[in-house]
């Protein structure tokens, strides 16, 4: 159980063009979704939080306008890079949480996407 | 916010030897501390996690250890195996009723040398 996939697991894109990703939770619904980027040989940074139906919330210094999320459903959630730049270039990671039982809820974590931007 | 550090950042141990990555936190009212394990082009996968009315807990070869007075928690391994080479990572989070954020420490690159 708790299976979280993510598609693609990887793209290549020009420079300027958008990007979606897709996170979902297979067998559970999430109320909260995560997404993470991590550059090669660096840490995990959360990039924003995400509820579904409600507008995500975004750590400091992450542009909303380039990276939308949209959490339509309690099983999916997508990650929109756009007019994507090299630098963009990254390991996209989502990560949900089950709807909240009580307690601690664990985060499982999708596969990651490989994002690069010629 | 929140501010994990992590050290060392590569650590080298010799197959059977235990090794032993520290991190200390900042937030004195984070209560829940994982650690990750995460092969190259993987995902983080959770090993062991600690909550902070405990002091100590183990897993067949993993232990980890929490000082909330000091702020620092340690992850341990024992009899060291060649499968456990990865990048570790301890984080921290807050207890927020389904809205629970973590925050990463930097890694360790850990290479067991056979």
């Amino acid at each position: 159980g708790a299976v979280v996939s993510q598609h693609p697991s990887w793209v290549i894109c020009k420079s300027g063009t958008s990007v979606k990703i897709e996170c979902r939770s297979l067998d559970f619904q999430a109320t909260t979704m995560f997404w993470y980027r991590q550059f090669p040989k660096q840490s995990l940074m959360l990039m924003a939080t995400s509820n579904e139906g409600s507008k995500a919330t975004y750590e400091q210094g992450v542009e909303k306008d380039k990276f939308l999320i949209n959490h339509a459903s309690l099983t999916l959630s997508t990650l929109t890079v756009t007019s994507a730049h090299p630098e963009d270039s990254s390991f996209y990671i989502c990560s949900a949480t089950p709807t909240w039982t009580g307690g601690y809820n664990e985060q499982f974590f999708g596969p990651g996407t490989r994002l690069t931007v010629l | 916010g929140e501010n994990v550090e992590q050290h060392p950042s590569t650590l080298s141990v010799q197959e059977g030897d235990s090794a032993v990555i520290k991190c200390t936190y900042s937030d004195s009212a984070s209560n829940y501390f994982p650690w990750y394990k995460q092969e190259l082009g993987k995902r983080p996968q959770l090993i062991i996690d600690i909550r902070s009315n405990v002091g100590e807990k183990k897993d067949q070869r993993i232990a980890v250890t929490l000082n909330k007075t000091a702020k620092h928690f340690s992850l341990h391994i024992t009899e060291t195996q060649p499968e456990d080479s990865a990048v570790y990572f301890c984080a921290a989070s807050l207890y927020n009723f389904g809205n629970e954020k973590l925050t990463f420490g930097t890694g360790t690159r850990l290479t067991i040398i056979p």
